[in-house]
């Protein structure tokens, strides 16, 4: 089972393009998770989706949108990309209340 | 207020010897867990060790143990024999019950340097 994959593992943006952060699981998890880590603040979620069909707003949410594609996928949605989103992004997954297991995460740069 | 504490932000262990990092929490949910994560400088996120709340004995995983003391409110992990490879940063965090819907909180995490 490849777990959590997470597409692509490293980009650079200039300010204002778009991008899609693509993650799929394939352990059959309802819950799937967006996190950005910056240096010395530990992991913030962005958008979480509880299930297939819902998302609702993490800690950090402005500047993102997601998409519940399926049970299996989640994607994250940079529309303007801005420096302060240089971050790596990582996915999870879980089901629901028990632990959740990352994908290898991607580094973004923003220019 | 932050609901995941870790106060070292770098410990320094010899080889083989055992090293506690400190988490305290901040919940008033009856219902919650904590989870231990190891993240090493390749980038990935490691589960390491799950204590929930009504569970009667501490967690443990090979060398990796929790003291949870729920009246102080902290899940200290303890590794036992430490090895070169536990190098890493590792990071504690928190589900609360229905009132935070289990959504993981995490806390800036505690940098580990093992030596020889």
């Amino acid at each position: 089972n490849a777990g959590v994959t997470q597409t692509p593992k490293f980009q650079v943006l200039k300010t204002g393009q778009s991008m899609t952060l693509q993650c799929a699981q394939d352990m059959n998890h309802n819950s799937m998770y967006w996190y950005r880590q910056d240096p010395g603040m530990g992991l913030r979620l962005i958008y979480y989706s509880a299930s297939e069909g819902t998302t609702d707003k993490g800690e950090v949410p402005n500047g993102y949108n997601v998409s519940r594609l399926n049970k299996r996928e989640f994607s994250l949605r940079l529309e303007s990309a801005a420096p302060s989103q240089t971050s790596v992004y990582f996915c999870a997954s879980s089901e629901y209340q028990k632990t959740q297991y990352f994908g290898p995460g991607t580094r973004l740069l923003v220019l | 207020a932050q609901k995941i504490t870790q106060t070292q932000p770098g410990m320094f262990v010899q080889e083989k010897e055992a090293v506690t990092l400190d988490c305290t929490y901040d919940t008033s949910d009856p219902s919650y867990g904590l989870f231990w994560y190891k993240q090493p400088s390749s980038g990935e996120m490691i589960f390491l060790i799950y204590q929930g709340s009504y569970d009667q004995q501490n967690a443990t995983e090979g060398r990796y143990s929790l003291n949870f003391q729920k009246a102080r409110k902290s899940a200290n992990l303890v590794i036992s024999a430490s090895q070169l490879g536990d190098s890493a940063m590792y990071f504690c965090a928190m589900r609360e019950g229905p009132g935070g819907s289990y959504i993981p909180t995490f806390g800036r995490g505690t940098s580990l340097i093992v030596h020889p």
